[in-house]
């Protein structure tokens, strides 16, 4: 059973640039999440689309923007690339009714992002 | 506000035990998470506890909840190299939505 998987691992932007990351959910789950992890610290909520709506934000300005496809996969845009946009974007997904109320995350390996 | 606080850095021997702590801020948090973080790889879950638990054990780890005091302490018996990570605590605070705190790197030496 394949997990949450994430594309590309690894990319190289300049700033003023546009970035596109790719997200399928682990299978069985519809609802995908993105989290920002910078360096040192820990995972900050970007975030959730739900049935093809975002559904709650984190505190991320406008140029971070998602979409979520009718296969629960999702994508990841950022416009305007900052050097502060560095990081380790992580997907998760889970199930909305999963787990007995408790939502476990599943997390991909994240793509890491540079720019320069 | 919400906040989630750890302490940086335990180093402990092969075979000892490890305990790592976290405090919380929000009272209305419902669960309660710890995952681990290895090099290069995204977060694995460890465990979780609902908030009206006090204490949840599996295979090696043992979590502690004292609601009282918003603290949260993950023990891990026979701790071995492998163990060696960057370990989470997290708190609920939307639906499905988690603030993570820095994280706690835990060294184990042979």
């Amino acid at each position: 059973d394949a997990g949450v998987t994430q594309s590309p691992t690894h990319l190289i932007k300049t700033r003023g640039q546009q970035v596109t990351l790719r997200c399928s959910p682990k299978s069985g789950h519809d609802t995908v999440s993105w989290y920002q992890q910078a360096l040192g610290q820990g995972p900050q909520f970007i975030f959730q689309y739900y049935e093809e709506e975002e559904r709650q934000r984190g505190n991320f300005p406008d140029r971070f923007s998602g979409h979520q496809f009718p296969n629960y996969s999702s994508e990841l845009n950022v416009n305007a690339l900052l050097l502060g946009d560095s990081a380790l974007y992580l997907c998760a997904s889970s199930l909305v009714t999963g787990d007995s109320g408790a939502n476990v995350l599943t997390f991909g390996a994240g793509s890491r992002l540079t720019v320069l | 506000g919400e906040d989630v606080e750890q302490s940086l850095f335990l180093s402990v021997r092969e075979g000892d035990s490890s305990v790592i702590n976290c405090t919380y801020t929000d009272s209305s948090s419902t669960y309660l998470y710890w995952y681990k973080q290895e090099p290069g790889a995204g977060l694995q879950l460890l465990t979780y506890i609902f908030s009206n638990m006090d204490m949840k054990q599996d295979q090696r780890l043992t979590v502690l909840l004292n609601k009282k005091d918003k603290h949260l302490s993950l023990r891990i018996a026979d701790t071995q190299t492998g163990d060696s990570a960057i370990y989470f605590c997290a708190e609920r605070t939307g639906y499905s939505t988690l603030t993570f705190g820095k994280g706690t790197m835990l060294l184990v030496s042979p």
